[in-house]
C-alpha cells in the first residue's frame, strides 16, 4: 500500500500569515495534484504537477514538486479567511496511472 | 451540466442491511472511482474502474462490491452493512482531473 503523508494535519493561523503544507511518499509519483475541499462538498482541483522540480503559482498559492518526484509542498502567502478548508494532495504512481491515492489531508483555518 | 451525481445523499442503515450507492457522470469519462472519507483520514480508495465492464480494488475494498455495466454509471454495493462502514462516500470521474460528486453520508447503526 502506497502512503501519502501530509503535514501538518491541522493548522490555525491569523489572516495575513504565510504557511506551508507538505506531502510526502516513499514512492515516486508520475504526477501529483492538490485539491481543496470545503465542508459538505467534494474536493476541487487546484493544480497538477508532473515534472520533478516544477513550480506552479496560482495567485497567492505556490506549488512545488520535489526533484525526485516523491514529495510536494503548497505555500500560501498572506492567508485569507477564504483559504479555510481541507487541502489534499493526490498522487498517481508510476505503473499505476489510473489509481489515484489521496493524502491524509491538512485542515486549515484562517482567523480574521 | 450535472457533472457527477450521487444518490442517495443520506442513508441510515441497520447492521446487516444491504444497499447500493449510485454514481452517474455525464462527461464521458473512462475512469471512475469510489472513495470513503472519515474524520482525519483524508480520502481512501475503495474501488475504481478504467472503463465499462472493468473494475479494480483500491486500498480498502473489503465489504464492498462495485459494477460498471454502463460507462456513465458506477455502483457501490454494501451486501451486509457494518458500523465500521459509517462514512461519507465520494464518487469521482476523471480524464486527468478528478471531478467529484457531493458525497453520500451513510450511517450504519
Amino acid at each position: 500500500t502506497q502512503l501519502l503523508e501530509q503535514s501538518p494535519q491541522f493548522l490555525s493561523i491569523q489572516e495575513g500569515e504565510n504557511l506551508t503544507v507538505y506531502c510526502n511518499s516513499s514512492s515516486v509519483f508520475s504526477s501529483l495534484q492538490w485539491y481543496r475541499q470545503e465542508p459538505g462538498e467534494g474536493p476541487v482541483l487546484l493544480v497538477t504537477v508532473v515534472t520533478g522540480g516544477e513550480v506552479k503559482k496560482l495567485k497567492r498559492l505556490t506549488f512545488q514538486f520535489g526533484d525526485a518526484r516523491k514529495d510536494s509542498s503548497l505555500h500560501i502567502t498572506a492567508a485569507q479567511p477564504g483559504d479555510t478548508g481541507l487541502y489534499l494532495c493526490a498522487g498517481r504512481y508510476s505503473g499505476g496511472y489510473q489509481k489515484v491515492t489521496f493524502g491524509t489531508g491538512t485542515k486549515l483555518q484562517v482567523i480574521p | 451540466n450535472a457533472g457527477v451525481t450521487q444518490t442517495p445523499k443520506f442513508r441510515v442503515l441497520k447492521t446487516g442491511q444491504s444497499m447500493t450507492l449510485l454514481c452517474a457522470q455525464d462527461m464521458n469519462h473512462e475512469y471512475m472511482y469510489w472513495y470513503r472519507q472519515d474524520p482525519g483520514m483524508g480520502l481512501r480508495l475503495i474501488h475504481y474502474s478504467v472503463g465499462e465492464g472493468t473494475t479494480a480494488k483500491g486500498e480498502v475494498p473489503d465489504g464492498y462490491n462495485v459494477s460498471r455495466l454502463k460507462k456513465q454509471n458506477f455502483l457501490l454495493g454494501l451486501e451486509s452493512a457494518a458500523p465500521s462502514q459509517t462514512s461519507v462516500y465520494f464518487c469521482a470521474s476523471s480524464y486527468g482531473e478528478l471531478f467529484f460528486g457531493e458525497g453520500s453520508r451513510l450511517t450504519v447503526l
